[in-house]
């Protein structure tokens, strides 16, 4: 009920090329949706995020699309570039007891060929 | 420069030893965040803390402790109770109250031999 699911594994783009991650949940109560990129050694940071009373979000070449109904959501990078090979984590978040969970995607490793 | 500084970067330890991984912050931040990153698993919640002196268990708690004495500091005993404990260890602290980015530290990659 609390997991979020990521697909795929491991994605390898050229570059210029749109770069497509995707993420499935079940429990309807989590109620934000963000993106982390982590390169290698580092902790994660937040890339973009999204509530669930919209479709879709974007910010530069990233665009978060939600379809509440299916409860699915996608990062789409754009004209993808060599220094955007990281790993990407969806993730959704929650009010739990004591506080806001956020509960982690396994992560897409990104390699993005020049 | 305000951020979250986790100590040491790498730490090596015998089996059956407890060891405490150290998480400070200077963002004002009221709630705090472990998590245990393993290979093609993601980030796992193993405990969170809204306020000082207050903290929850998440997801795979056992073989943990924690404590908040202090807002800035969130300190994670990984004790000789946890089965698997090499990985790496990564601390975040955000705004409390509502849903709000993650910040996050570099990392403690553990290594018990």
């Amino acid at each position: 009920q609390q997991q979020v699911k990521q697909s795929p594994q491991s994605l390898i783009v050229q570059k210029g090329g749109i770069s497509i991650i995707n993420c499935a949940y079940e429990n309807t109560a989590f109620d934000y949706f963000p993106w982390y990129q982590q390169f290698p050694g580092k902790g994660p940071a937040l890339l973009i995020a999204i509530r669930p009373d919209v479709s879709e979000k974007k910010e530069g070449r990233f665009t978060i699309s939600f379809n509440k109904s299916a409860k699915q959501f996608s990062l789409h990078i754009m004209d993808s570039q060599p220094g955007d090979s990281a790993t990407y984590f969806c993730a959704a978040s929650i009010i739990g007891t004591g506080g806001f969970k956020t509960i982690f995607g396994a992560g897409t490793r990104l390699f993005v060929k020049a | 420069d305000g951020g979250i500084t986790q100590s040491p970067k790498y730490l090596f330890r015998k089996e059956g030893q407890n060891v405490t991984l150290s998480c400070e912050q200077n963002l004002n931040h009221d709630a705090m965040y472990w998590y245990r990153q393993d290979p093609g698993q993601g980030l796992r919640l193993i405990y969170y803390s809204q306020i000082v002196n207050d903290f929850q268990k998440g997801d795979i708690a056992e073989g943990y402790s924690v404590s908040r004495e202090k807002k800035e500091s969130f300190p994670l005993t990984v004790t000789s109770a946890q089965k698997n404990p090499t990985a790496f260890y990564l601390c975040a602290s955000s705004i409390a109250g509502t849903f709000n980015e993650q910040f996050f530290g570099p990392g403690t990659r553990l290594t018990v031999l």
